[in-house]
């Protein structure tokens, strides 16, 4: 079993929808992220938790909100979409000791 | 903020043949990881190596933390390499920051 899930893998929704992206891990990692992949570009941070009590914006959080539910679940919405929020979405997570991040398998996000 | 440039950003190889690929960023990082993006957009964890030099099978890596630069190596490639390849940096300088390079695109030819 993966041990970084992402739901869902794809969607397509509209301008001004609002949309959950969903990431739960079991590696027992306390820290999670969430990043932002355009075409040909390489990942942009939007938020971090170093546990569950923590949350931070990264480079380019507006637009976005997280929550983080549980140690192993922290979600990504998009309260308003818009198409420039096209893009791939991964989640990631690591240890507080050596930071080593690893990823999930993406959600691949089309705003029409 | 700090700077992470990778190079060179497209490579094209004959099955077999060697490269190196190299990260440099403009300020002391406190680690530096290696991905592949592969064609379905997975990523894949290849090294963390804040410094020094590591291996493993046909790919190995090296960090000089002091000069600011990464080198990963990739010998006898295989068409199975192709991809894209990040290297990744966090900092805690003016907050917690995880950096990416724009990546080197690598397409090997069988």
């Amino acid at each position: 079993d993966a041990d970084v899930t992402q739901t869902p893998r794809n969607r397509i929704t509209k301008t001004g929808k609002r949309i959950m992206l969903e990431c739960s891990q079991t590696k027992g990692h306390d820290r999670m992220y969430w990043y932002r992949q355009d075409p040909g570009l390489g990942l942009q941070l939007i938020y971090y938790s170093f546990d569950v009590k923590d949350i931070n914006k990264g480079e380019i959080s507006d637009g976005y909100s997280v929550s983080r539910q549980a140690q192993a679940k922290f979600s990504l919405s998009l309260e308003s979409a818009i198409p420039n929020q096209t893009a791939l979405y991964f989640c990631a997570t690591s240890d507080g000791s050596r930071n080593e991040q690893f990823f999930g398998p993406g959600t691949r996000l089309t705003v029409l | 903020g700090i700077q992470v440039e990778q190079s060179p950003p497209d490579l094209i190889l004959q099955e077999g043949a060697n490269s190196t690929l190299r990260c440099n960023f403009s300020d002391s990082v406190n680690n530096l990881q290696w991905f592949h993006q592969n064609p379905w957009g997975q990523l894949i964890n290849l090294f963390y190596i804040p410094s020094g030099t590591k291996q493993n099978g046909r790919l190995s890596a090296t960090t000089v933390a002091t000069e600011r630069y990464s080198l990963l190596y990739i010998s006898s490639s295989q068409t199975t390499d192709s991809g894209v390849y990040f290297c990744a940096v966090d900092t805690n300088t003016g907050g917690f920051k995880t950096i990416f390079g724009a990546g080197t695109r690598l397409f090997v030819k069988a």
